[in-house]
C-alpha cells in the first residue's frame, strides 16, 4: 500500500445514487490503474491512465462508470447511476520503479456496498 | 483462451506446516509472473514477483515461488505457515512483456491457519 491513498474507505449507497472515489498516489506517478474486485473474484482492470491521458478503458462500462486524472497525479472514478452488482471493492494502483522493473502498488481500497 | 488459474479456492493447513499454492496461466510467450497477498479489509501487498534470470524466488515474509516454464505454473511456497498467513493470495501476470505493465489475475486462493 506504500505510496497510494484512497478515500472513503467505505461507502453505502441506494441504487440509482451516485458515488466517487479518489485516489492519490503519495509522490507523483506517470501511471495509474483503477480495478473493480468482486466479492470472490480477482481485481479487473477498469482503467488506466498515463499521466493524464487513458490508456486502456477497454473494460469500463462507459454507460454508468466515468474516470478522470486532471493534471496527470490525483485521480477520481464515478458511478452514475450505481446498481446492485457495483457492490465491490474499488482498487486504485501505481506503477512504481523498485531498481529493476516497474511494478504495480495497491491502496488500501474503498468498499462500496449498493442497496 | 489467456487466463490466469488458481485450482484451490479454500485451503486450510495447520499453524507449522508446509504451504503450497497453486498458479497457472495460459499465454504464448513467459509473461512476468506476480504474487500478491490480501489480509482482510486491506489492499493488495506484493509477496514476490518473477521477471527472468533464476526461476525461484524469494519474497517478503517467508514466502518463495518457483516458475516452471514446461509446466506454465508458478506456485507460491512456504516451508512453515505462521496464524498471521491466513489472507487471500492472488497470483496475476503482467503478458506483456514488451512493457504494457497490466495484471491480469486469478481468483484467488482463501488460507485458513488453524493453531
Amino acid at each position: 500500500e506504500a505510496g497510494v491513498a484512497q478515500s472513503p474507505r467505505y461507502k453505502i449507497i441506494e441504487k440509482r445514487q451516485s458515488v466517487a472515489f479518489w485516489c492519490n498516489p503519495i509522490s507523483g506517478h506517470a501511471t495509474l490503474y483503477w480495478y473493480q474486485q468482486i466479492l470472490g473474484q480477482g481485481p479487473k482492470l477498469l482503467i488506466q491512465f498515463q499521466n493524464n491521458g487513458v490508456v486502456d478503458d477497454s473494460q469500463l462500462p462507459k454507460d454508468r462508470f466515468s474516470a478522470e486524472r486532471l493534471k496527470g497525479v490525483d485521480s477520481t472514478l464515478k458511478i452514475q447511476p450505481a446498481k446492485l452488482e457495483d457492490s465491490a471493492v474499488y482498487l486504485c494502483a501505481c506503477l512504481m520503479y523498485d531498481g529493476k522493473k516497474e511494478t504495480q502498488y495497491f491502496g488500501p481500497g474503498t468498499r462500496l456496498l449498493v442497496l | 483462451a489467456q487466463s490466469v488459474t488458481q485450482p484451490d479456492i479454500h485451503i486450510t493447513v495447520s499453524e507449522g506446516a508446509s504451504l503450497e499454492l497453486r498458479c497457472n496461466y495460459s499465454y504464448g510467450a513467459t509473461p512476468y509472473l506476480f504474487w500478491y497477498v490480501q489480509s482482510p479489509g486491506q489492499g493488495l501487498q506484493l509477496l514476490l514477483k518473477y521477471f527472468s534470470g533464476d526461476t525461484l524466488v524469494q519474497g517478503i515474509k517467508g514466502f518463495e515461488a518457483e516458475f516452471k516454464r514446461s509446466q506454465s505454473s508458478f506456485n507460491l511456497r512456504k516451508p512453515s505457515v505462521h496464524w498471521s498467513d491466513a489472507a487471500e493470495y492472488f497470483c496475476a501476470v503482467d503478458p506483456f512483456s514488451g512493457g504494457y505493465n497490466k495484471l491480469i489475475f486469478g481468483a484467488g486462493t482463501r488460507l485458513a491457519v488453524h493453531p
